[in-house]
């Protein structure tokens, strides 16, 4: 069964319309991630949520921003998407407990900006 | 900053052949994992290894991290079609310097042809 679960697997926006993607973990993991990955590339992390503390990656630009209102759920809210923004975005989580750290990631949100 | 470099960027080979994937670094880490990516799909974690001169087999995968803690390499043996995708490394940083934010290698792109 799935632990981390995005929704939705694939979305369409407009230039400039705000979309929302979502995160759901099942593993009850203190740590939550957001990364963006394009084409055949490395993940790139946005930022992250250890617990409550919202900790912004000094490259993630202003219009990308995200809530996790608790422990289970994390949201990525692109306020206005260029075509710069079309990505996969990943979602992550892991339980920080010492050496070893073991990142989980959801399947993906695949999203097109028209 | 800790770099991650992952070599080859991409490998063609065909079926039955054996193949080495490299990842690098001058600095050290208190673990490292190997992911799996197929198209459209999240990463899929393969391994992790801890202990410096460390091998785990997973199949016909091998998996070796280095003495140093500093590299480690994916062996596949006898290739074959379902392995195709893109492998990426990521390092842990040692407990306490961010040790939650996993470095990543830029990938290696595996195309085995049948």
């Amino acid at each position: 069964d799935a632990m981390v679960i995005q929704n939705p697997r694939y979305q369409v926006t407009q230039f400039g319309k705000p979309v929302t993607l979502s995160c759901s973990q099942t593993l009850n993991h203190n740590v939550m991630y957001w990364y963006q990955q394009k084409s055949s590339q490395a993940p790139k992390l946005l930022f992250h949520y250890y617990d409550k503390d919202f900790n912004n990656e000094a490259d993630t630009p202003d219009n990308f921003q995200s809530r996790r209102p608790n422990t289970s759920f994390c949201f990525l809210d692109i306020r206005s998407p260029g075509l710069g923004d079309a990505a996969m975005y990943l979602c992550a989580t892991s339980r920080v407990a010492g050496p070893a750290n073991t990142i989980y990631f959801g399947e993906g949100s695949w999203l097109t900006v028209v | 900053t800790q770099l991650l470099e992952q070599s080859p960027q991409f490998l063609s080979i065909q079926e039955g052949e054996n193949l080495t994937v490299y990842c690098n670094s001058s600095s050290v880490f208190s673990s490292l994992q190997w992911y799996r990516q197929e198209p459209g799909e999240g990463p899929v974690l393969l391994v992790t290894v801890v202990t410096g001169g460390e091998v785990k087999k997973l199949k016909r995968l091998t998996f070796q991290f280095g003495d140093a803690r500093k590299d480690s390499s994916l062996h596949i043996t006898a290739a074959q079609p379902g392995d195709t995708g893109l492998y990426l490394c990521a390092g842990d940083p040692p407990w306490g310097d961010s040790s939650y934010k996993l470095i990543f290698g830029s990938g290696t792109r595996l195309l085995v042809r049948p």
